[in-house]
């Protein structure tokens, strides 16, 4: 597609409940990046891949939350057992290739999730 | 731990003044910054960015300045355009590091 696309946009869950959230990168990139956005505050890194590989996932909070791109396009990031605390502004952004060029990012739109 | 700090929550310029946008960080490994722009209800876009081997970049209206002794960065915006009215994140990574720290953002309006 012509941007990074993700679904659903809202979310709205109960605490305990599992939530996927996924994210179709620009095509062609390699790099697919996941991050989180509270309000008032900047994109947090969770983890990032280059093709289907999971190069770094030191920013996942707890083992509630675990993330996959199985073919190296599209990617999932799930959320196990959710609490309120885990309601936020998820972003995926996605590039060319990691640590080529200027570094940048595109981001899409984001998904919002609100755990009641 | 606010690695990547951004000060100033707002910050309001007249039209075809010039905007300052500053961001300070506190970590030395960090070696390359960038300026993420945001609209409302639309993902953070690439504005600007600049390596730590150097003090300058410029962009036509955008200029990015560094300086490496104080952990100090900043953006220019000049002339100022409604335009520009969003909010602005400073960003940075460290050498291997894909990971971006971002600051919490500053909010321009441009005043018409």
């Amino acid at each position: 597609g012509a941007g990074v696309s993700q679904s659903p946009r809202y979310k709205v869950t109960k605490r305990g409940q599992d939530v996927a959230l996924r994210c179709d990168p620009i095509s062609g990139h390699v790099s697919l990046y996941w991050y989180r956005q509270a309000l008032g505050q900047g994109p947090e890194f969770l983890t990032y891949f280059n093709y289907e590989a999971q190069q770094d996932k030191s920013g996942l909070p707890n083992d509630r939350f675990s993330a996959e791109r199985p073919e190296g396009s599209i990617s999932t990031l799930t959320i196990q057992r959710t609490e309120q605390r885990d309601s936020a502004m998820y972003r995926c952004a996605s590039s060319l290739m990691a640590g080529s060029g200027t570094g940048e990012l595109f981001f899409g739109e984001g998904s919002r999730l609100t755990v009641l | 731990d606010q690695q990547v700090k951004q000060n100033s929550p707002s910050l309001s310029v007249q039209e075809g003044r010039i905007s300052i946008l500053n961001c300070d960080y506190t970590n030395s490994m960090f070696d390359y910054f960038l300026w993420y722009k945001k609209y409302p209800a639309e993902g953070p876009t690439f504005l600007i960015s600049i390596s730590s081997i150097k003090d300058k970049n410029e962009d036509g209206r955008f200029t990015v300045f560094l300086n490496k002794s104080a952990k100090h960065l900043s953006l220019h915006i000049v002339p100022s355009q409604p335009g520009d009215s969003a909010v602005y994140f400073c960003a940075a990574r460290s050498f291997g590091n894909e990971k971006l720290t971002f600051g919490t953002g500053t909010r321009l309006t441009i005043i018409p």
